[in-house]
């Protein structure tokens, strides 16, 4: 596609329910990255893969917080028995990661995660 | 300490000034420097990046880093109110894919 997709846009859950975010990467780019940014801040690390390795996972949270890209492609960020504390807007972004363009990360619009 | 500060404002200035927006970081091996601009409710879109020292000019923004003083730059001319956003630094480096970010700056350019 023309950018890094994210879906759904918005989602309003219960607190204890699971959730699954979803993200469509640009075509041919092998490094994926989620990230949490709260408001007014910038965003923070949560997990990387290249290709469909899963290389850093050093800033999930905790063990409710997964992360799989299993075809190299699309992603899935699912948070288990959400808390009202995952409330945040969750961004993932992709690069190219090689030919001198390791730096260029675009990101998605992201998904706007509420619990209550 | 953070990896990365950058202060927050927000900063007002006049249709056509010059702005500079700075980020500090304390981590040697950062080797890959950005900005981003965030328009209100989007995501961050990629401006610049640098990789190591030096300057980088692009159309009205040039970004410079100093390694030396682990102190980095974006200077925007003639200012625009389009360009009222909130600019965010990261940064990487070479042997890891972490990106770490500033807080943001919100810049708000008055017609």
């Amino acid at each position: 596609g023309a950018g890094v997709s994210q879906s759904p846009r918005y989602k309003v859950t219960k607190r204890g329910q699971d959730v699954a975010l979803r993200c469509d990467p640009i075509s041919g780019h092998v490094s994926l990255y989620w990230y949490r940014q709260a408001l007014g801040q910038g965003p923070e690390f949560l997990t990387y893969f290249n290709y469909e390795a899963q290389q850093d996972k050093s800033g999930l949270p905790n063990d409710r917080f997964s992360a799989e890209r299993p075809e190299g492609s699309i992603s899935t960020l699912t948070i288990q028995r959400t808390e009202q504390r995952d409330s945040a807007m969750y961004r993932c972004a992709s690069s190219l990661a090689r030919g001198g363009r390791e730096a260029e990360a675009f990101f998605g619009q992201g998904t706007r995660l509420t619990v209550v | 300490q953070k990896e990365v500060e950058q202060d927050p404002g927000p900063l007002s200035v006049p249709e056509g000034a010059i702005v500079s927006l700075n980020c500090t970081y304390s981590n040697s091996a950062f080797q890959y420097f950005m900005w981003y601009r965030q328009y209100s409710r989007k995501g961050p879109e990629l401006l610049m990046y640098t990789y190591s020292s030096g300057n980088k000019e692009d159309g009205r923004f040039t970004a410079q880093v100093d390694k030396s003083s682990k102190y980095i730059s974006l200077f925007i001319r003639d200012s625009q109110p389009s360009d009222s956003a909130t600019y965010l630094c990261a940064m990487r480096g070479y042997n890891f894919n972490k990106f770490y970010f500033g807080s943001g700056t919100k810049l708000n350019v008055k017609p």
